[in-house]
């Protein structure tokens, strides 16, 4: 019963490096959506996904890019970080077929990213 | 420019009486609006939610009254227990929104003083 899973759960980078934040569900779940949280500013959305192969940017894109090759993965990359990248991304998926729980989305856990 | 909008950062109730969360929103076309809840470390879980065509939606202690023409919702939580304690957004969906697209509050952080 895992529901929504992030890996890595913490990460330290230095400015300029890469890497790949990895969210899997096995709910089925047709949409997945990629957050960023920071202080007073609530959950902000990067990119989101509607189904396998589409993407679309959401309020806060720059900087990163996304994949969806399967269904129940989403990729967030970060291709060369930035100290303003440091936040905690949180990964969500949700089906449009699921009735009155059509608008509810399932967190993962959140990964923390510092960007130094 | 933010449409759903969580005006007080924090909020402190003692055990066993009511604790009132509040969220407005500017985008008189979003049709449903959920509460979530987040403990430190964890991702926000669904709490309760309502449709534009409702006005109250009751679950066991949570009640969240939705009033359209003030462009206004509110979370009750009756009593309050210390495992309250937490941070509620308030998030919108519908409008202008993709499909299945939420766009939430910045939170507010619920203590319970036992």
């Amino acid at each position: 019963n895992a529901g929504v899973t992030q890996t890595p759960k913490f990460r330290v980078l230095k400015t300029g490096q890469s890497m790949t934040l990895l969210c899997a569900q096995d709910m089925n779940h047709e949409y997945m959506y990629w957050y960023r949280q920071d202080p007073g500013m609530g959950l902000r959305l990067i990119h989101y996904s509607v189904g396998e192969g589409t993407t679309a940017k959401g309020e806060v894109p720059d900087g990163y890019n996304v994949s969806r090759l399967k269904k129940q993965n989403f990729l967030l990359g970060l291709e060369s970080a930035a100290p303003s990248q440091t936040s905690v991304y949180f990964c969500a998926s949700s089906s449009p077929s699921l009735g009155k729980a059509k608008n509810i989305q399932y967190f993962g856990a959140g990964t923390r990213l510092s960007v130094l | 420019d933010q449409q759903v909008k969580q005006n007080s950062p924090s909020l402190s109730v003692q055990e066993g009486r009511i604790s009132i969360l509040n969220c407005d929103y500017t985008n008189s076309m979003f049709d449903y609006f959920l509460w979530y809840k987040k403990y430190p470390a964890e991702g926000p879980t669904f709490l309760i939610s309502i449709s534009s065509i409702k006005d109250k939606n009751e679950d066991g202690r949570f009640t969240v009254f939705l009033n359209k023409s003030a462009k206004h919702l509110s979370l009750h939580i009756v009593p309050s227990q210390p495992g309250d304690s937490a941070v509620y957004f308030c998030a919108a969906s519908g409008g202008a929104l993709a499909p299945g697209q939420l766009t939430f509050g910045s939170g507010t952080q619920l203590t319970v003083l036992p």
